[in-house]
């Protein structure tokens, strides 16, 4: 049983520009969160998917967006990016009140 | 919002020594604490978890104590070794369910000296 997958794992990107980082959930799981991991932090909830709809959100701005598809894998896009935005994504997913998994996460560098 | 502080932010310990990391919460509706360690280049992974309707929980070497009055919730790690070097976070969440999110502690650094 595969668990939380994330593609890709490294990417680089310019100011300016858009990104999008795609999760697959681990099986059986629906739920499927985001975090945002700076350098020597901890992670920082972004939003949360359950039925195909932004459940929670964190404080994040608008240029942070995601999808959920039916077959719960999701995706997170960010608009704009800012140096600011260079860090560890992290997926995790859950069912219910099943314990979260993280996967390995996408390290983005934004130059 | 619910904020987790966290500390030591770094500990080097003796092998075969214990290690305690000590969290706080602020939310008092908080009723799930899970504890991850994260390993360099790897994402965090579960390693012990406490609901609120319990004071502690063991597993092996780890255990995880919960003071609900005091808002304060520890990690404990006996006998540890070199493979226990890592960074700790604690959490906390309001909830177990789909709706809802966790919120993480800053981290501690775990270096196990040989």
């Amino acid at each position: 049983d595969a668990g939380v997958t994330q593609s890709p794992t490294h990417l680089i990107k310019t100011r300016g520009q858009q990104v999008t980082l795609r999760c697959s959930p681990k099986s059986g799981h629906d739920t499927v969160s985001w975090y945002q991991q700076a350098l020597g932090q901890g992670p920082q909830f972004i939003f949360q998917y359950y039925e195909e709809e932004e459940r929670q959100r964190g404080n994040f701005p608008d240029r942070f967006s995601g999808h959920q598809f039916p077959n719960y894998s999701s995706e997170l896009n960010v608009n704009a990016l800012l140096l600011g935005d260079s860090a560890l994504y992290l997926c995790a997913s859950r069912a219910a009140a099943d314990t979260q998994y993280f996967g390995p996460g996408t390290r983005l560098t934004v130059l | 919002g619910e904020n987790v502080e966290q500390h030591p932010s770094t500990l080097s310990v003796q092998e075969g020594d214990s290690a305690v990391i000590k969290c706080t919460y602020s939310d008092s509706a908080s009723n799930y604490f899970p504890w991850y360690k994260q390993e360099l280049g790897k994402g965090p992974q579960l390693i012990i978890d406490i609901r609120s309707n319990v004071g502690e929980k063991k597993d092996q070497r780890i255990a995880v104590t919960l003071n609900k009055t005091a808002k304060h919730f520890s990690l404990h790690i006996t006998e540890t070794q070199p493979e226990d070097s890592a960074v700790y976070f604690c959490a906390a969440s309001i909830g177990y369910s789909s709706a809802s999110k966790i919120i993480f502690g800053s981290g501690t650094r775990l270096s196990i000296r040989p």
